[in-house]
């Protein structure tokens, strides 16, 4: 069975700090997705990257950025230079490919990110 | 594009009543729907898949009669919860997956449940 893990409840940083938030998972597909989504107070999910199980490269894009490492299964984010928009809670998803197409998404519980000015 | 729209946004019913949520895919035809829950301050918790044409497949712990989703068409799913009682009150989330893009999953907006 899937299972993602967000073990950081509630992290609270100054502005302009460089935060990582952490996301370790578990599988027993070899192929598989991770996502990284933003859910603001709206509740409205923002969806920030979606990212192949062969795909180990890193990712960045402006402030954000991922790093996804296979022998730790973990996919973390880090922000860099926080902004006080930044503050949401973050989840960390994981879907496994079924025969034909994706399977709903296993949801980490989530961290919740706040950023003082 | 690929964008996917709920209907209602809230929704506020007595206990006892049903209510029906519609989840629409404007731009795109959806191979795949999906359903999920979050309760507040939680996580999203997957309820059902459901492919157009054929029955959905709920996941363990949620009631299919209770929960009842219907996929008639490649660009609506609706979810109507039966018998509405307090503890249904949740943040209702639908998905749209499309073969096009690789089986990304396109989140809708929401929909807010509160059953008094």
């Amino acid at each position: 069975a899937q299972k993602v893990t967000q073990a950081q409840t509630e992290i609270s940083v100054v502005e302009k700090e460089d935060v990582t938030l952490d996301c370790v998972y578990e599988t027993r597909d070899t192929t598989y997705y991770l996502f990284w989504y933003k859910q603001p107070p709206s509740g409205e999910l923002v969806f920030l990257i979606r990212r192949n199980s062969f795909d180990e490269q890193n990712e960045i894009s402006g402030r954000y950025s991922w790093n996804f490492q296979k022998s730790t299964s973990s996919f973390n984010f880090t922000i860099t230079a926080s902004q006080v928009v930044d503050s949401a809670v973050y989840f960390c998803a994981l879907s496994e490919e079924s025969g034909g197409g994706a399977d709903g998404l296993t949801f980490g519980k989530g961290t919740h990110l706040i950023i003082q000015p | 594009g690929a964008v996917v729209s709920q209907h209602p946004s809230r929704v506020i019913c007595k206990s006892g009543t049903s209510v029906k949520i519609e989840c629409r895919s404007l731009d795109f035809q959806a191979t795949t729907m999906f359903w999920y829950r979050q309760f507040p301050k939680k996580s999203l918790m997957l309820m059902a898949t459901s492919n157009e044409g054929s029955k959905a497949t709920y996941e363990q712990g949620v009631e299919k009669d209770k929960f009842l989703i219907n996929h008639a068409s490649l660009t609506l799913s609706t979810l109507t919860v039966t018998s509405a009682h307090p503890e249904d009150s949740s943040f209702y989330i639908c998905s749209a997956s499309r073969l096009e893009s690789d089986y990304e999953q396109y989140f809708g907006p929401g929909t807010r449940l509160t059953v008094t």
